[in-house]
């Protein structure tokens, strides 16, 4: 299973945007790029999610490098809300092999 | 409202009974997900389902048992087995394409004493 890697906290001010990164070096060429964020006793809530071009949505954008081997989630400007986990995750194309891996994320600390 | 729904919040039982975690989802989506989180930790896939009647192992199954009778449930039951039992149980479900994200329920924290 292609794996990623995410440092395990980031700290940023409210109002200022947020980049958070992923690496996933092993990404193989059908591997959508997912992201979710969860809130402490909560099931994880979608973010956003993408293949090869950067999206956009209400709630972030999703910058991917052109070789994919790394991603990078952007809160255009952060609020106390958006303290979290974040979790950057890879889902197979292949539904077979549907082993989803959640490492243990980036826990964003949003100062006021 | 469409959503997926886990019941209940909490749960406590005697260590060595068995006990089952409901997850209910009304989105219409083949695909169900179990999956169990240690605190400080990520999330780690128990089992999986891709259509009715069919189930999967995940990383780790052992001392769990599921079902999917119905396309809109996949209950989990924690037997008696289940070493260390006491987590935070978590459902998901999609659609069976990958272009699409997951939907999570807001889980069942089960405390075994």
């Amino acid at each position: 299973d292609a794996k990623t890697t995410q440092p395990n906290s980031m700290e940023s001010n409210e109002e200022e945007p947020v980049h958070l990164p992923c690496n996933h070096s092993t990404i193989s060429g059908t591997d959508y790029i997912h992201w979710y964020r969860q809130l402490p006793s909560q099931g994880p809530e979608y973010v956003i999610h993408g293949l090869t071009s950067n999206v956009n949505n209400r709630m972030a954008s999703l910058a991917i490098a052109e070789d994919r081997k790394s991603s990078t989630l952007i809160l255009h400007r952060a609020t106390l809300r958006d303290a979290a986990v974040y979790y950057c995750i890879l889902r197979d194309a292949n539904f077979g092999n549907e082993k989803l891996t959640f490492g243990t994320g980036t826990r964003l600390t949003i100062i006021p | 409202d469409g959503g997926i729904t886990q019941s209940p919040k909490y749960l406590f039982r005697k260590e060595g009974q068995n006990v089952t975690l409901s997850c209910e989802q009304n989105l219409n989506h083949d695909a169900m997900y179990w999956y169990r989180q240690d605190p400080g930790q990520g999330l780690r896939l128990i089992y999986y389902s891709q259509i009715v009647n069919d189930f999967q192992k995940g990383d780790i199954a052992e001392g769990y048992s599921v079902s999917r009778e119905k396309k809109e449930s996949f209950p989990l039951t924690v037997t008696s087995a289940q070493k260390n039992p006491t987590a935070f149980y978590l459902c998901a479900s999609s659609y069976r394409v990958n272009s699409y994200g997951y939907t999570f329920g807001s889980g069942t924290r089960l405390t075994v004493v």
